[in-house]
């Protein structure tokens, strides 16, 4: 199946600061999203991206199908954005495939 | 609220005995999928659904077993077969299998 894999596995900020959350894919896909992962265990959707560029307030995605990669921005942080964003891919076997992860702190 | 209800968010069991983790969604959605998730680890796919009483095993299938038996239900057991249950599982659904994933707010559940 497909092989996702993410970077960097953890990441500590200032509040503020701007941060780059990597997500690599072995195959193409037909599904992207990113994920939220807050301290109590829920999974916020952040985006469903499997293919161009998407904004949302502070946050923002791009995946380059071709390449084979996707792209989380962060700006500006707060403290709320602390936890850990997933990726997640489908491809040919039409199952999602979890990255292992970043693990984000942001300090105040 | 349109949305997936897990119930219970917290469960204990002795070891040896079968324990069932309920799914409910009122989105209407076609696809439904447990997950499993280990502390500090990314989430691993049990079974999932893509139609009522269809499913198929994924990637951690061994001593788990489902149901749907109905579109808004897709209910888990974690059999005594299951050597190291404890952990965090997750239901989601999506309109297809290549739709957007949508996740409840989890079931943790501890064997003692």
């Amino acid at each position: 199946g497909i092989q996702v894999e993410q970077s960097p596995p953890d990441l500590i900020l200032q509040e503020g600061a701007n941060s780059t959350l990597r997500c690599n894919f072995s195959d193409s896909v037909n599904n992207l999203q990113w994920f939220h992962q807050n301290p109590w265990g829920q999974l916020i959707n952040l985006f469903y991206i499997p293919s161009g560029t998407k904004q949302n307030g502070r946050l923002s995605a791009t995946t380059v199908a071709t390449e084979r990669y996707s792209l989380l921005y962060i700006s500006s942080s707060q403290t709320t954005d602390s936890g850990v964003y997933f990726c997640a891919a489908t491809g040919s076997a039409r199952q999602l495939t979890f990255g292992s992860g970043t693990q984000l702190t942001v300090l105040p | 609220d349109g949305g997936i209800t897990q119930s219970p968010k917290y469960l204990f069991r002795k070891e040896g005995q079968n324990v069932t983790l309920s799914c409910e969604q009122n989105l209407n959605h076609d696809a439904m999928y447990w997950y499993r998730q280990d502390p500090g680890q990314g989430l691993r796919l049990i079974y999932y659904s893509q139609i009522v009483n269809d499913f198929q095993k994924g990637d951690i299938a061994e001593g788990y077993s489902v149901s749907r038996e109905k579109k808004e239900s897709f209910p888990l057991t974690v059999t005594s077969a299951q050597k190291n249950p404890t952990a965090f599982y997750l239901c989601a659904s999506s309109i297809g299998p290549d739709g957007e994933l949508f996740f409840g707010e989890g079931s943790r559940l501890t064997v003692l």
